[in-house]
């Protein structure tokens, strides 16, 4: 019944490797969001999918990539890990604009690169 | 484009206390303003929103009111309990296509028994 989900919860890994995390919404929302949380809680757009057309890619490093399927899913995978990719990635879809552009969120990814 | 300017933390209460967080806001036209919630450990959850100015949204005994004479969506709470300690986040849509959010910096709330 989870409306956003993302796997995995935790993902921990060595510097150098290449990982994805995935994203899945139930809710029937046209639109998909990745969002980036440093580690002051501070929150930035990175990417936003739009029945499966890329329509923001903020500046994000190119080891960022993006993949959406359909219009349920959305992937992220990231090449070369670096430390200072060591944050917490959500995942967020809406309905726009009737519902006045509200976003509901996964339960986030925290991602530590060591 | 857009912007939400966040009151900066953290914020320390005892129960029962009363809590506003300020939160002001530059927008083109007037867009739908919203709170977000995030308890230790989790994903951000919608508290409240307000979709035209002089709306009042509410949720869990929080309001927040859609003022635009002040541009401000202030959050407060009559009286808060010990699980209302999270970190608040006042956003607002972007200018552009996509509609993202933009945050404010997030308030730390603590409040102790």
């Amino acid at each position: 019944d989870t409306a956003v989900s993302q796997t995995p919860k935790y993902l921990v890994t060595q510097m150098g490797n290449d990982k994805s995390i995935k994203c899945e919404q139930n809710l029937g929302h046209d639109t998909m969001y990745w969002y980036k949380q440093d580690s002051k809680k501070f929150l930035k757009i990175m990417f936003s999918y739009n029945n499966k057309e890329l329509i923001i890619n903020e500046t994000v490093p190119n080891r960022f990539s993006p993949k959406s399927p359909d219009k349920a899913h959305l992937n992220l995978h990231i090449n070369s890990l670096e430390l200072g990719d060591s944050a917490v990635y959500f995942c967020a879809s809406s309905q726009a604009p009737g519902s006045g552009y509200e976003q509901y969120f996964g339960p986030g990814t925290r991602l530590t690169v060591t | 484009g857009n912007s939400v300017t966040q009151m900066e933390g953290p914020v320390t209460l005892s129960e029962e206390a009363f809590l506003t967080i300020n939160c002001t806001y530059t927008a083109t036209g007037y867009p739908s303003l919203f709170w977000y919630v995030q308890y230790p450990g989790e994903g951000l959850q919608l508290l409240l929103k307000a979709t035209k100015a002089d709306d009042k949204g509410s949720n869990k005994g929080f309001e927040a009111t859609y003022r635009k004479e002040t541009t401000s969506f202030h959050l407060e709470k009559g009286s808060v309990q010990v699980s209302d300690s999270a970190v608040y986040f006042c956003a607002l849509p972007s200018s552009g296509s996509a509609r993202q959010l933009t945050f404010g910096s997030g308030t730390q709330l603590t409040v102790l028994p």
